[in-house]
């Protein structure tokens, strides 16, 4: 099993373009999520989908939109990039429907707005 | 505002000694506490976890503590290792599995 993937690993970005990250897992979970983290920071929540089919804001979902293609896709888009979405982006999955409620995490996208 | 916080923003120890690495929450509906670690350039891996019906819990050299009464966490290594240098995350669940919700973190730093 490859866990959680994404793409791309880098990007950097002009200000006002748009772009989209991708996220897959192969672990069969019901449950996606996109975080950003800033530099010393923890991770702040974007979107989850508790599952196929449905989509929810998280913390900080203004400039950002998802989309859950199916069990096992999740894709972050940014339609108009700004400087203040420079971050680390990561994407998570979780079975919470087994009573476990880890979350698995990608290894990243970092992603530059200039 | 943050409800999940570390006490301390760095942590240094010497190689075999135990490190205690602490999170208070402010959150008393919290039910679900998982810590996390983040080495540098890549993404959070589990450690351990706790349900607010239990008080401790143990894995494989790591021991997580919950009181309750304080909404504090803590996270315990034994005999730490130099690859137990990283960023460690505590998160308190939110919303019955949706959510995590992360503190800042606390990077442990091991010392020959």
């Amino acid at each position: 099993n490859a866990g959680v993937t994404q793409t791309p690993k880098f990007q950097v970005l002009k200000t006002g373009q748009s772009m989209t990250l991708q996220c897959a897992q192969d672990m069969n979970h019901n449950s996606m999520y996109w975080y950003r983290q800033d530099p010393g920071m923890g991770l702040r929540l974007i979107y989850y989908s508790a599952s196929e089919g449905t989509t929810d804001k998280g913390e900080v979902p203004n400039g950002y939109n998802v989309s859950r293609l199916n069990k096992r896709e999740f894709s972050l888009r940014l339609e108009s990039a700004a400087p203040s979405q420079t971050s680390v982006y990561f994407c998570a999955s979780s079975n919470f429907r087994t009573g476990r409620d880890e979350q698995y995490f990608g290894p990243g996208t970092r992603l530059t707005v200039t | 505002g943050e409800s999940v916080g570390l006490h301390l923003p760095t942590l240094s120890v010497q190689e075999g000694d135990n490190s205690i690495i602490n999170c208070a929450y402010s959150n008393s509906a919290s039910d679900y506490f998982i810590w996390y670690k983040q080495e540098s350039g890549k993404g959070p891996q589990f450690i351990i976890d706790i349900r607010s019906n239990m008080d401790k819990r143990q894995g494989q050299r790591v021991t997580v503590l919950l009181n309750k009464t304080v909404k504090h966490l803590s996270l315990q290594i034994a005999a730490t290792q130099p690859g137990d240098s990283a960023v460690y995350f505590c998160a308190e669940n939110l919303n019955s599995g949706y959510a995590l919700n992360f503190g800042k973190g606390t990077s442990l730093l091991v010392t020959p």
